[in-house]
């Protein structure tokens, strides 16, 4: 298995430009989901997705649209590039089921894209 | 929604002593804590994890404990070795079905001197 992967791993855009961060698994897990890290600090959740079709606004969504047409990807869409959208994003996914107790809940990440924003 | 602070942000252990981290959460139906260690340039990986059921957990030189009456969980690293020095951050997810998120703490970078 692939695990998570990502691409590309690093992009550098104009202000007001847009582009597509791409995020796919071959886990067959049900949860995705969008971070991004600023330098030096944490992990912010931008979007998840409980399931194909379905998606939810994370802490940090504005900026940011998401779709889930397949289990497997869950792209991440910029529109008009800020430099604040300067950071690294992250995609991961996890398996999660209906019952706390059977959930192995574990949150695998993708390497990263490191976006650069001018 | 849940808060979860993390402390201290940096911390320096001489080679083959203890380091502990810790985190405190505010959402009280929180259920999983798991830690997760990022090196630098690399991705999180999930190195430890603990239910609401369970008191404390070990594996090799990692544990992780947890108080729910107070509200908080730590990271316990025995004996640590260079390879430790990473950044850890600490997470909690409440359960609420068709809402499992983490919420992550701020992190800790861990620097083990030789």
């Amino acid at each position: 298995n692939a695990g998570v992967t990502q691409t590309p791993k690093f992009r550098i855009l104009k202000i007001g430009q847009s582009m597509t961060l791409q995020c796919a698994q071959d886990m067959n897990h049900n949860y995705m989901y969008w971070y991004r890290q600023d330098p030096g600090m944490g992990l912010k959740l931008i979007y998840y997705s409980v399931g194909a079709g379905i998606t939810d606004k994370g802490e940090v969504p504005n900026g940011y649209n998401v779709s889930r047409s397949t289990t497997e990807d869950f792209p991440l869409r910029l529109e008009l590039a800020a430099p604040s959208q300067t950071s690294v994003y992250f995609c991961a996914s996890s398996l999660t089921s209906g019952s706390p107790a059977e959930s192995t809940d574990t949150q695998y990440f993708g390497p990263g894209t490191r976006l650069t924003v001018l | 929604g849940e808060n979860v602070e993390q402390h201290p942000s940096t911390l320096s252990v001489q080679e083959g002593d203890s380091a502990v981290i810790k985190c405190t959460y505010s959402d009280s139906a929180s259920n999983y804590f798991p830690w997760y260690k990022q090196e630098l340039g690399k991705r999180p990986q999930l190195i430890i994890d603990i239910r609401s059921n369970v008191g404390e957990k070990k594996d090799q030189r990692i544990a992780v404990t947890l108080n729910k009456t107070a509200k908080h969980f730590s990271l316990h690293i025995t004996e640590t070795q260079p390879e430790d020095s990473a950044v850890y951050f600490c997470a909690a997810r409440a359960w609420r079905f068709g809402n499992e998120k983490l919420t992550f703490g701020t992190g800790t970078r861990l620097t083990i001197i030789p």
